[in-house]
C-alpha cells in the first residue's frame, strides 16, 4: 500500500493562535486529498476535499476561512486552523488518493489541543 | 436515513470465533466498498475493498457484497484479541467522485 505522513503528530497551542498541519504522500502522487476531523468516540467527519492545484471543496458547516487548505503539489496538502479555540481541539486526519489506487490511504493523524 | 449505517456495538466475540460485521448503504448506484480498521487513538487503516457481488477473501478476512440488498459485510475468522478495534465501512457513493462516505463504525471486542 501507499504511505501518507502527517506532521506534527500532536500539537498544543494557546487559544487564538494558528496551527498548520502537513499531509504528504510519500510514494505516490495524490491527485486528491481529504481532511477529516474526529472527536472522541465519534466517527470520521469529512471537512474538505482538495484536488491538486485547485480550491478545496468544503463540507457543509465547515468554515473555509477558519480551516485553510492548500494542495499546492501532488504530494503535499496543508490544513491551517486559524485563530484556534478550545472547541477546535480534535484529531485531524488526512487521506490521499491517486497513483492508480482506488482506495484512500490515511495519514497517522494530528491531535490538536487548544488551551 | 444515514447513507451508510453500521451497528455501533460493541460486538463481543470469544477468541477464535468468527466476528461478523455488517453495513448497509442507501445509494443503489454505489460502486466501491471499503473496510477500515481503527484502533483507539489511531487513524484508520485499510483492510480490504470489494467491487463485485459475492465474497472476497484475504487471509482471515472475507468481505461479502450484495448489491441487490445494499449490504456489505466483513467476516473475521479465528478472531484474536488484537482484532479488537472499531471497524469502519466506507462507500463510494455514485456521483460523489473520489469521496468516501463512512459509516459510524462498529466496535469489536475479542475476549481471550
Amino acid at each position: 500500500g501507499a504511505v501518507v505522513s502527517q506532521h506534527p503528530s500532536w500539537v498544543i497551542c494557546k487559544s487564538g493562535t494558528s496551527v498548520k498541519i502537513e499531509c504528504r504522500s510519500l510514494d505516490f502522487q495524490a491527485t486528491t486529498m481529504f481532511w477529516y476531523r474526529q472527536f472522541p468516540k465519534q466517527s470520521l467527519m469529512l471537512m474538505a476535499t482538495s484536488n491538486e492545484g485547485s480550491k478545496a471543496t468544503y463540507e457543509q458547516g465547515v468554515e473555509k476561512d477558519k480551516f485553510l487548505i492548500n494542495h499546492a503539489s501532488l504530494t503535499l496538502s496543508t490544513l491551517t486552523v486559524t485563530s484556534a479555540h478550545p472547541e477546535d481541539s480534535s484529531f485531524y486526519i488526512c487521506s490521499a488518493r491517486g497513483g492508480g489506487f482506488d482506495e484512500q490511504f490515511f495519514g497517522p493523524g494530528t491531535r490538536l489541543t487548544v488551551l | 436515513q444515514k447513507e451508510v449505517e453500521q451497528n455501533s456495538g460493541p460486538l463481543s466475540v470469544p477468541e477464535g470465533a468468527i466476528a461478523s460485521l455488517n453495513c448497509t448503504y442507501s445509494d443503489r448506484g454505489s460502486q466501491s466498498f471499503f473496510w477500515y480498521r481503527q484502533y483507539s487513538g489511531k487513524s484508520p487503516e485499510l483492510i480490504m475493498f470489494i467491487y463485485s457481488n459475492g465474497d472476497k477473501e484475504d487471509g482471515r478476512f472475507t468481505a461479502q457484497l450484495n448489491k441487490a440488498s445494499q449490504y456489505v459485510s466483513l467476516l473475521i475468522r479465528d478472531s484474536q484479541p488484537s482484532d479488537s478495534a472499531t471497524y469502519l465501512c466506507a462507500v463510494n457513493i455514485d456521483g460523489a467522485g473520489n469521496m468516501l462516505t463512512f459509516g459510524g463504525g462498529t466496535r469489536l471486542m475479542v475476549k481471550p
